[in-house]
């Protein structure tokens, strides 16, 4: 199992370009999420899905738009970037359940000048 | 609503000394509670977690006991060494929604 996997990852891009994040798990997990991580913010939802076909907004969702059109991969979009979208993104993925396991992917590092 | 608030780091510790981080979680409901680690240029990974009030967790000489009547979730260890120097991350979960993390605490050791 190679788990869950993101791509690209480390991407510079210029603002008002775009971008999409891919991350893919090989779990059958029903969950995914994507998460921001900003020194002194922790970790911030972005937007998280509970199965194939189905979307809905995390914490900080502005800026991001995301599809789960195979349940195995949950891609984000960055429609126009911005210098506040430098980030790391991580995905993260698990099955339903309180006692499920929450797996993380390695990260994506981007930088919008 | 639910929250989780940790220690700030950052905590600077000597290899071999006693570690705790601590953490407070909002009591809505019954929450699971999980500690999870983030090594250097890595994902986090789970590190321990316990389901239920005077549950223990326990992974590579960490602790941590779900506490209901303080509603806290302390991270401990005996005896730290230098290949723990991580950010770890507390946290909540409710049912099906998402985890919800507290902000991290970074933890150096030194030799």
């Amino acid at each position: 199992n190679a788990g869950v996997t993101q791509t690209p990852k480390f991407r510079v891009l210029k603002t008002g370009q775009s971008m999409t994040l891919l991350c893919a798990q090989d779990m059958n997990h029903e969950y995914m999420y994507w998460y921001r991580q900003d020194p002194g913010m922790g970790l911030r939802l972005i937007h998280y899905s509970v199965g194939e076909g189905t979307t809905a907004k995390g914490e900080v969702p502005d800026g991001y738009n995301v599809s789960r059109l195979k349940k195995q991969n949950f891609l984000l979009g960055l429609e126009s970037a911005a210098p506040s979208q430098t980030s790391v993104y991580f995905c993260a993925s698990r099955t339903s359940g309180t006692l499920a396991e929450q797996f993380f992917g390695p990260g994506t590092r981007l930088t919008v000048l | 609503g639910n929250s989780v608030t940790q220690m700030e780091g950052p905590v600077t510790l000597s290899e071999e000394a006693f570690l705790t981080i601590n953490c407070t979680y909002t009591a809505t409901g019954y929450p699971s509670l999980f500690w999870y680690v983030q090594y250097p240029g890595e994902g986090l990974q789970l590190l321990l977690k316990a389901t239920k009030a005077d549950d223990k967790g326990s992974n590579k000489g960490f602790e941590a006991t779900y506490r209901k009547e303080t509603t806290s979730f302390h991270l401990e260890k005996g005896s730290v060494q230098v290949s723990d120097s991580a950010v770890y991350f507390c946290a909540r979960l409710s049912g099906n929604t998402p985890l919800v993390f507290g902000k991290g605490t970074r933890l150096s050791v030194i030799a």
